[in-house]
């Protein structure tokens, strides 16, 4: 069974810092894993994913995640964040034998202060 | 492109009655549409994958005599929540994979809030 955890409910950080969104996941086979972004009383918004390549994503919003295998995560980073990157930020993962199947994390509310 | 609308936006009902929540992909065919719920400042819950044609696939948990699922076509998927009751308030998200193209992306709807009363 596919599953991801996100291990903090809530990143705080100021303007301008970098900010980074920890997930790590389990599967069995190889992972397709995906960053969304919600913002209240919103859908999902997609922000990148990883399938296969470069370890490095690249996605929308100057977001970016390393896909790391050895340490089985995907985190997510922007180098300097912006005070309506404040939101909530869903890692989630497909096996490659699910489907279209999405497991998703709990979520991580970011609140970026000016 | 990958436009997901969902109407509607929000909802309030009566207990007892029934409630009917669409999802259609605007500018796309979709091979497969998925429903989920959420709670407030919780994840997202699978209830269930739909493919046009076919019975919906339920998530374990989740009652199918409740919550009825139809994939009338590629565009359009419904979600009933038949009889609700306030525990049946939620914001519902349906999302869509598109035909023919390996993205394996899933394109999400704005959202349903329901509530009732």
């Amino acid at each position: 069974a596919q599953s991801v955890a996100q291990p903090e409910d809530q990143v705080n950080v100021a303007e301008g810092n970098p900010l980074t969104v920890k997930c790590t996941y389990s599967v069995s086979g190889n992972p397709y894993l995906f960053w969304y972004v919600q913002y209240p009383n919103r859908g999902l918004q997609f922000l990148l994913k990883y399938i296969t390549g470069d370890n490095l994503v690249k996605g929308s919003y100057g977001f970016e995640a390393e896909f790391n295998k050895s340490q089985t995560s995907f985190h997510l980073k922007k180098p300097s964040a912006l005070v309506s990157d404040s939101a909530l930020y869903f890692c989630a993962v497909r096996e490659e034998a699910a489907g279209n199947k999405l497991t998703f994390g709990g979520g991580t509310r970011v609140l970026v202060k000016p | 492109g990958a436009v997901v609308s969902q109407h509607p936006s929000w909802v309030i009902c009566k207990s007892g009655t029934s409630v009917k929540i669409e999802c259609r992909s605007l500018d796309f065919q979709a091979t497969t549409m998925f429903w989920y719920r959420q709670f407030p400042k919780q994840s997202l819950m699978l209830m269930a994958t739909s493919n046009e044609g076919s019975k919906a696939t339920y998530e374990q948990g989740v009652e199918k005599d409740k919550f009825l699922i139809n994939h009338a076509s590629l565009t359009l998927s419904t979600l009933t929540v038949t009889s609700a009751h306030p525990e049946d308030s939620s914001f519902y998200i349906c999302s869509a994979a598109r035909l023919g193209l390996a993205t394996h992306e899933q394109y999400f709807g704005p959202g349903t809030r329901l509530t009732v009363t």
